[in-house]
C-alpha cells in the first residue's frame, strides 16, 4: 500500500530563515506529487506539483519543491518565509497505476514568528 | 483555478439524525470526486470514491451503510451521514478531478459536523 510520510510535525521558524519540509513516499510505480497548505480557517490550496519533466518544481508565493525519484522525495523548500506562511501544509502522492486518488501525508505546521 | 463548494461549512445535529453535505464543482464538470475526513491535528483520510453514475468506492473500514454517497451529475455529489453519533463529528471534505482528468484536485472548504 502507498503511504506518505511527513517527518516534521511542527517547525517553528523566524521571519526570513529558511525551510524545507520533508516528504517521503513509498511506491515503486509512477507517481504525481503535490504540496498543499491549509491556512487557518482556510481550505486546502493547491501550493505546486510534480508531473513529469524537470524535477525542480517552483510553485506559488515563491515555494519549490524538487523530485529525487531515488530518495523517494519531494521536499518543500522556501529561501525565506514570512509570517504569511503560517499554516498546515501536507505532501500527497497520487500512484498513476493504482486507484487513482489522492493520499496525503500527516501534515506539518509551521508556525513562524515575526 | 477551478472552484468546489460544500454545503453547509458548519452543521450542529443531534444524535441519531441523518446529515446530508453537498460537494459542488461550480465551473467545470468532475466525473469523480473524493470525501475525505480530517480529524483533529490529522491528515486527510480518504473515505471514498464516487463516480458519477455508478455506486461510489468505499474505503476499507468506511461504513457504507452510514456514509451514502450520491453522486447523480457531473457537478454535484452528496455525503449523507445516516444517524449521527458524536463519534461521527469531524470536519468532511470533498474534492473533485475535472474530466480532463489531469491528476490534480480541488477541493471544497470543507463542512465541519459537530454531533450532540
Amino acid at each position: 500500500a502507498q503511504s506518505v510520510s511527513q517527518h516534521n510535525h511542527h517547525v517553528i521558524l523566524s521571519e526570513a530563515a529558511s525551510l524545507e519540509l520533508g516528504c517521503n513516499y513509498s511506491y515503486g510505480g509512477t507517481v504525481n506529487l503535490f504540496w498543499y497548505v491549509q491556512y487557518p480557517g482556510q481550505h486546502l490550496q493547491l501550493l505546486l506539483k510534480y508531473f513529469s519533466g524537470d524535477p525542480l518544481v517552483k510553485g506559488i508565493k515563491g515555494f519549490e519543491a524538487e523530485f529525487i525519484k531515488s530518495k523517494f522525495s519531494f521536499n518543500l523548500r522556501k529561501p525565506s518565509v514570512q509570517w504569511s506562511d503560517t499554516a498546515e501544509y501536507f505532501c500527497a502522492v497520487n500512484a498513476l497505476s493504482g486507484a487513482n486518488n489522492l493520499f496525503f501525508g500527516t501534515g506539518t505546521r509551521l508556525t513562524v514568528i515575526p | 483555478g477551478a472552484v468546489v463548494s460544500q454545503h453547509p461549512s458548519w452543521v450542529i445535529c443531534k444524535s441519531g439524525t441523518s446529515v446530508k453535505i453537498e460537494c459542488r464543482s461550480l465551473d467545470f464538470q468532475a466525473t469523480t470526486m473524493f470525501w475525505y475526513r480530517q480529524f483533529p491535528k490529522q491528515s486527510l483520510m480518504l473515505m471514498a470514491t464516487s463516480n458519477e453514475g455508478s455506486k461510489a468506492t468505499y474505503e476499507q473500514g468506511v461504513e457504507k451503510d452510514k456514509f451514502l454517497i450520491n453522486h447523480a451529475s457531473l457537478t454535484l455529489s452528496t455525503l449523507t451521514v445516516t444517524s449521527a453519533h458524536p463519534e461521527d463529528s469531524s470536519f468532511y471534505i470533498c474534492s473533485a478531478r475535472d474530466v480532463m482528468n489531469t491528476g490534480e484536485l480541488f477541493f471544497g472548504e470543507g463542512s465541519r459536523l459537530t454531533v450532540l
